[in-house]
């Protein structure tokens, strides 16, 4: 089973200011990787996949980059609303399973 | 608009079968090449893959769960289900019916529906 490892675990920040979060694969899923943010008492949200390519109705402040093991998810200019829990998500095997990292909370700093 | 909605009782006893239901509307389960899943998050935890389904019933599952997890399929009703086995106190969560997009990435999700495994 392939692992997902996100950090840091919470990443506090300024609205206005760049966040960046990332995710290591045990192995390389080349860019098999998308990212999702959940906001409490919603499901997830995919933000992300194939490593960088937005999903439809995701601002451009959004971006992800990195392939095989290294990937980073990084939002330009914070709003209020991006304050939320991110995880990636890996879907390189097939058959599956699929796994998530653990996820990075995003607080107002 | 594609929506899924989960359904199912909200407490179940230790060692009884968790059973939930994710209602498809606005896409037929049959009509694309995707593998329907589930997946579940428990209280203040992160997310875990379940299993996926096919409309043709063929299924796969996380590996620490397979002893205990059968996802079925009911086109008729546009439905896929689950169940979950021998139950713990571990098995407490919110628990999602989704689907994917090209990849394997979950584009569309239920609202969830929370499981309290308790005596």
């Amino acid at each position: 089973e392939i692992v997902m490892t996100q950090s840091p675990a919470t990443l506090s920040v300024s609205p206005g200011e760049r966040a960046t979060l990332s995710c290591r694969a045990s192995q390389s899923v080349r860019r098999n990787l998308a990212w999702y943010q959940q906001k409490p008492g919603q499901a997830p949200r995919l933000l992300i996949y194939g490593a960088s390519t937005r999903a439809t109705g995701i601002p451009a402040r959004f971006s992800g980059s990195g392939s095989g093991t290294e990937f980073t998810l990084t939002i330009s200019s914070l709003q209020s609303e991006d304050f939320a829990v991110y995880y990636c998500q890996q879907y390189n095997n097939w058959p599956p399973p699929y796994t998530f990292g653990q996820g990075t909370k995003l607080e107002i700093k | 608009q594609l929506q899924l909605q989960e359904s199912g009782p909200g407490l179940v006893k230790p060692s009884e079968t968790l059973s939930l239901t994710c209602t498809v509307s606005g896409d037929s389960i049959s009509s694309n090449n995707y593998y329907w899943g589930w997946i579940r998050q428990p209280p203040e935890k992160g997310l875990e893959w379940i299993g996926s389904t096919y409309y043709s019933g063929s299924t796969y599952y996380n590996p620490s769960l397979k002893s205990r997890v059968t996802i079925s399929v009911d086109t008729s009703k546009n439905q896929f289900s689950l169940k979950l086995s021998s139950v713990t106190v571990a098995d407490t969560a919110v628990y999602y019916c989704a689907r994917p997009q090209d990849g394997n990435y979950y584009v569309s999700w239920g609202q969830g529906t929370l499981v309290t495994v308790s005596s």
